[in-house]
């Protein structure tokens, strides 16, 4: 089965304080790609980074980070120096795990609900 | 660039009634678009992916003939939700590839669906 699983449904981080939101997922596939979203209360879906599973170097995009543990299936994202505007729902997920699926063929994990406190 | 509109962004329709859901491409092409919805709280659920000049390929579970797909240009997805009812109303979300493979989607701004 493809799954992609978050299992914290909420989390909350002091501002300028960091944390760590949790991912792991599950394919028998080799080319595909991981990434994380943001969805504020607008709801439009932000791309905030994304990580090719054939490099081995973790992705990076400013404030954002992951910790991309192949072996493992993990796919982590740090948030440093957390900001007001950060608050909203993170979705980790993947492309291409689906065997025959195109890599546009996303698949979502449930969501993380971040709240940041000033 | 690589950006992706989607209209209406909100719409209340009676039950029984067709509601036509637009999604285009405004400065690249795809011949590939995904349609998701999104339940309150909860994550998207891919529907549907939208082929062009193709039919489209749906999900399992997912009726075709009620979430009827059309992508007749490389700019334009439509989806049309026939005979309305209450439990179709949800959050539709589309989304586009620029290019292929790893390329990432973009995602348009979603439509609220409201029916009465």
């Amino acid at each position: 089965a493809q799954t992609v699983t978050q299992s914290q449904p909420e989390m909350s981080v002091q501002e300028a304080e960091t944390v760590t939101l949790s991912c792991t997922y599950d394919t028998s596939e080799s080319d595909y790609y991981l990434f994380w979203y943001k969805q504020p209360p607008s709801r439009q879906m932000i791309l905030v980074i994304r990580q090719e599973a054939y490099k081995q170097q973790n992705a990076t995009e400013n404030r954002f980070s992951v910790n991309f543990q192949k072996a493992a299936k993990s796919f982590s994202l740090k948030i440093s120096d957390s900001q007001l505007g950060d608050a909203a729902m993170y979705f980790c997920g993947g492309g291409g795990l689906n065997y025959g699926g195109s890599q546009g063929n996303l698949i979502f994990g449930k969501g993380t609900k971040l709240s940041v406190k000033p | 660039g690589a950006v992706v509109s989607q209209h209406p962004s909100w719409v209340i329709c009676k039950s029984g009634t067709s509601v036509k859901i637009e999604c285009r491409s405004l400065d690249f092409q795809a011949t590939t678009m995904f349609w998701y919805r999104q339940f309150p709280k909860q994550s998207l659920m891919l529907m549907a992916t939208s082929n062009e000049g193709s039919k489209a390929t749906y999900e399992q579970g997912v009726e075709k003939d009620k979430f009827l797909i059309n992508h007749a240009s490389l700019t334009l997805s439509t989806l049309t939700v026939t005979s309305a009812h209450p439990e179709d109303s949800s959050f539709y979300i589309c989304s586009a590839q620029p290019g292929q493979g790893h390329s990432p989607l973009h995602f348009g701004n979603g439509t609220r669906l409201t029916v009465t």
